[in-house]
């Protein structure tokens, strides 16, 4: 059973250039979430998804990122233009929102901003 | 605010020795508990959870134990093996259907071979 696929696994890109990062869910699964972990900070909610609808998005940094989810089995995350301290691991995780409900994580995007 | 902390950032242990990874919670109201492990290069890998209705629960070779009378718990590993060198890292939610997560900042697990 394949898990969470996420694509690009590693991103190098200059500043100001656009950056698209892509996610495709656990099957059945209808909660999506879009995660960013840094050293500095450790893993931190960026937004959260229920039925392809964007129900949390305050964690997204600036406007300079936006999140897409145009059906259950595929999700983006953009960002223009990028920034270097853009650069992180960025993670897709997905779940089945009911009752207490874990996350399953994806490989991640290793993305460094130039 | 909640907040969920590691009591100690790394952890050295020879192998075939158990291992104990703690976790400290600050949010009472926390009632759903999650370990993750985290190879170098990975995603963050669920291992085990638990509720706060239960003190104990086990796994494969893994027993996480809640205290909720000082909030805390741990992620005991029994016979540790050279693959078990991770991050480890706990996460809490509050309320059933909730799909917020705090997570800890992790403790590094090295095994000495």
């Amino acid at each position: 059973d394949a898990g969470v696929i996420q694509s690009p696994r590693h991103e190098v890109t200059e500043m100001g250039q656009e950056v698209t990062l892509r996610c495709k869910p656990i099957s059945g699964h209808n909660s999506l979430f879009w995660y960013r972990q840094t050293m500095m900070r450790g893993l931190e909610l960026l937004i959260y998804f229920n039925n392809n609808v964007p129900i949390d998005d305050s964690g997204m940094p600036e406007d300079r990122f936006s999140a897409k989810m145009p059906n259950a089995s595929f999700s983006t995350l953009k960002i223009q233009p990028s920034e270097p301290r853009d650069s992180a691991v960025y993670f897709c995780a997905s779940s089945y929102l009911r009752g207490h409900n874990t996350q399953y994580f994806g490989p991640g995007t290793r993305l460094t901003v130039l | 605010g909640e907040s969920v902390g590691l009591h100690l950032p790394t952890l050295s242990v020879q192998e075939g020795d158990n291992s104990i990874i703690n976790c400290a919670y600050s949010n009472s109201a926390s009632d759903y508990f999650i370990w993750y492990k985290q190879e170098s290069g990975k995603g963050p890998q669920f291992i085990i959870d638990i509720r706060s209705n239960m003190d104990k629960r086990q796994g494969q070779r893994v027993t996480v134990l809640l205290n909720k009378t000082v909030k805390h718990l741990s992620l005991q590993i029994a016979a540790t093996q050279p693959g078990d060198s991770a991050v480890y890292f706990c996460a809490s939610g509050v309320g059933a259907g909730s799909y917020q997560l705090t997570f800890g900042k992790g403790t590094k697990l090295s095994v000495i071979p």
